[in-house]
């Protein structure tokens, strides 16, 4: 049964701390998705890979998060430093792009961040 | 802008009574795609059902279908025969369709949280 996978799952760390949360798409996908999930704000898009190019990360502040896909099978998200704010639940989601088309988003089980 | 829309924050249902989660989306688009999502108390997103704007049938998977009324512009989730194991929030989510190639996101609702009751 493939399914997107996350780590950690859970991370506690202190403000001012670098945080790296892992992503490791389905097999076969070629786009992944990094949302963050709070209760202000719900469900929102940090940023997108197609085929490892960034194709948006306009959700995502730019000063201290970063995101990448060094190959087809990881990608990363990096909060450099966190601060309370970035307290939140991040998901990864994979799918197949075909043309202009992003096939159904399947999530992984999340990274529930808190900074102290 | 495109945008989705729950109106029930919570909802209560029987055991195995059927029930239904309201949607409402804008797009000027003709062209999208309507996801829902469940996310129980353990935090995982699962999809449960796709209803592409142009598809003629209403989506069906198991004991959950998608009645799409595209004029109105809503996708209501049915959900047949609660089960206990049904009790979570379930989002409903747009898929943007970008002819220039750019961001597939999908623009969720606030949720509707569902209590099925034995």
């Amino acid at each position: 049964d493939a399914r997107v996978t996350q780590t950690p799952r859970h991370k506690v760390t202190e403000m001012g701390q670098e945080v790296t949360m892992r992503c490791q798409p389905i097999l076969g996908h070629n786009t992944v998705f990094w949302y963050r999930q709070t209760m202000m704000q719900g469900l929102e898009l940090l940023a997108y890979f197609r085929n490892r190019a960034p194709l948006d990360d306009s959700g995502m502040p730019k000063d201290r998060f970063s995101a990448e896909m060094p190959d087809a099978t990881l990608a990363t998200l990096k909060i450099q430093p966190s601060e309370p704010r970035d307290s939140a639940v991040y998901f990864c989601a994979s799918g197949l792009s075909v043309g202009t088309n992003t096939d159904t988003q399947y999530f992984g089980p999340g990274t529930r961040l808190t900074v102290l | 802008a495109q945008k989705i829309t729950q109106t029930q924050p919570g909802m209560f249902v029987q055991e195995k009574e059927a029930v239904t989660l309201d949607c409402t989306y804008d797009t000027s688009d003709p062209s999208y795609g309507l996801f829902w999502y469940k996310q129980p108390s353990s935090g995982e997103m699962i999809f449960l059902i796709y209803q592409g704007s142009y598809d003629q049938q209403n989506a069906t998977e198991g004991r959950y279908s998608l009645n799409f009324q595209k004029a109105r512009k809503s996708a209501n989730l049915v959900i047949s025969a609660s089960q206990l194991g049904d009790s979570a929030m379930y989002f409903c989510a747009m898929r943007e369709v970008n002819y220039g190639g750019a961001t597939n996101k999908l623009i969720f609702g606030t949720g509707t949280l569902l209590a099925v009751q034995p």
